[in-house]
């Protein structure tokens, strides 16, 4: 079985541009989260979807908001990119709403 | 609030030495833990979980944790270390009664030295 893919794998923006970051979670997983991992700290949790609804949003900014899809799969959008958004977006998938968590590779952003 | 937290940033083990991560945490409810492993660039990999029962939890490629209430603390542990066990681990939170965020904590980056 697949696991969860993100895409695009790298992807480098200027600042006050906007992106959008997708993600592909586990067949039959129901629920995703995204996460931003800067360098040298551990993931810092930005939103959770389950059957389509949001269920969870972490201190970040109103420029981060995300969306899943009939199918599961789930877009984050971060508008009016700061340097600081540099980062690696981790999304996650589980099977049911607060089963572990499986996460994909990674998109990494880069803004200059 | 949850919060996580993993007293050391390095941790450094000869090949064949048991080895031990720390990890701490705060809730206010019943905690679920959990262990993830990450390569370089790649995303976190699960390895084991406490949600209930057992204090002593077996996981994969022979890690396993310790669930202490009174130390609110959940140590990963392998008896043997390999050399391809040389990554960053997290520990993660995750509070029942105040939703299903998981908080992670800052990471020890494990070298196993041959």
């Amino acid at each position: 079985d697949a696991g969860v893919t993100q895409s695009p794998t790298h992807l480098i923006k200027t600042r006050g541009q906007h992106v959008t970051l997708r993600c592909s979670p586990i067949s039959g997983h129901k629920s995703v989260s995204w996460y931003q991992q800067v360098l040298g700290q551990g993931p810092q949790f930005i939103f959770q979807y389950y059957e389509k609804e949001e269920r969870g949003r972490g201190n970040f900014p109103d420029r981060f908001s995300a969306r899943q899809f009939p199918n599961y799969s789930s877009e984050l959008n971060v508008n009016a990119l700061l340097l600081g958004d540099s980062a690696l977006y981790l999304c996650a998938s589980s099977l049911v709403f607060g089963g572990e968590q499986y996460f994909g590779p990674g998109t990494r952003l880069t803004v200059t | 609030a949850q919060s996580v937290a993993q007293p050391e940033d390095q941790v450094n083990v000869a090949e064949g030495n048991p080895l031990t991560v720390k990890c701490t945490y705060s809730v206010s409810g019943n905690p679920y833990l959990f262990w993830y492993v990450q390569y370089p660039n790649r995303g976190l990999q699960f390895l084991l979980k406490y949600i209930t029962g057992d204090n002593l939890v077996k996981g994969s490629y022979g890690f396993e944790a310790e669930f202490n209430k009174s130390q609110t603390s959940f140590h990963l542990k392998k008896p043997s270390a390999l050399v391809s066990d040389s990554a960053l681990y997290f520990c993660a939170v995750r509070d029942n009664r105040y939703g299903q965020n998981f908080v992670f904590g800052p990471g020890t980056r494990l070298s196993v030295l041959p």
